[in-house]
């Protein structure tokens, strides 16, 4: 069964605008990561934050984590056309890992 | 470039008939995984292999097996393929059981008719 599920399920925005993508999960994590897969290629690591951290920064992604809330949020600021891509959510409790249904983003040009 | 090689990337296959999916990983990790994707369920772990020698049942391992001889090669059998298990199929692997991220294979799409 998943663990997390990823919000909305498809996003659509312009070019320079800022895209943000929401994960809630039901049990207790040790971390929680967000990948990113473009069509037809498999998935590529983002950003790890663990569970005793809130907020997480790499380039333009920003990660938040509310563990009373259940829930992450990913930020993807000043987004380009090859931005475009489903991002998965993932978290590991106890070395059990499971993955969300997915955001589908679509970024205009 | 180290990663991870998948193969056959696509395949069309009979009901009923016998599939191994190959996967092959360069960067002498110690786990490596099976998952499979489908629409609207993300992705599932199917076998994994903490070690060389050792495999064990995912989420849904019913229909699969998997052998790990060496470190660097994890194939999925299909013993006697059933339309839903068309899917796509991902290996990945990491340093150690546990450790994340892994890194992902680019998939073989299957359809099983």
């Amino acid at each position: 069964s998943q663990q997390g599920e990823e919000d909305p399920q498809a996003l659509s925005i312009q070019e320079g605008e800022n895209a943000t993508m929401n994960c809630s999960y039901k049990t207790s994590i040790n971390n929680l990561q967000w990948y990113r897969q473009n069509s037809g290629r498999g998935l590529v690591h983002l950003i790890l934050i663990r569970s005793n951290e809130r907020e997480k920064h790499s380039g333009r992604l920003r990660v938040t984590l509310d563990t009373s809330k259940k829930s992450s949020s990913l930020l993807i600021t000043a987004s380009r056309a090859a931005d475009t891509a489903s991002y998965f959510c993932a978290t590991d409790n106890n070395n059990d890992m499971r993955f969300g249904a997915g955001t589908r983003l679509t970024v205009k040009p | 470039i180290a990663g991870i090689t998948q193969a056959p990337t696509s395949q069309i296959l009979a009901a009923g008939r016998r599939m191994t999916l190959r996967c092959t990983q360069d960067m002498r990790h110690n786990a490596m995984y099976w998952y499979r994707q489908d629409l609207g369920l993300g992705l599932r772990l199917i076998h994994y292999s903490n070690t060389a020698g050792t495999t064990g049942k995912g989420e849904v391992p019913d229909g699969y097996s998997v052998s790990r001889a060496n470190t660097d090669d994890f194939p999925l059998t299909l013993a006697s393929a059933v339309p839903s298990q068309t899917s796509v199929y991902f290996c990945a692997s990491s340093p150690t059981w546990g450790v994340v991220p892994q890194h992902f294979g680019d998939g073989t799409r299957l359809s099983i008719l």
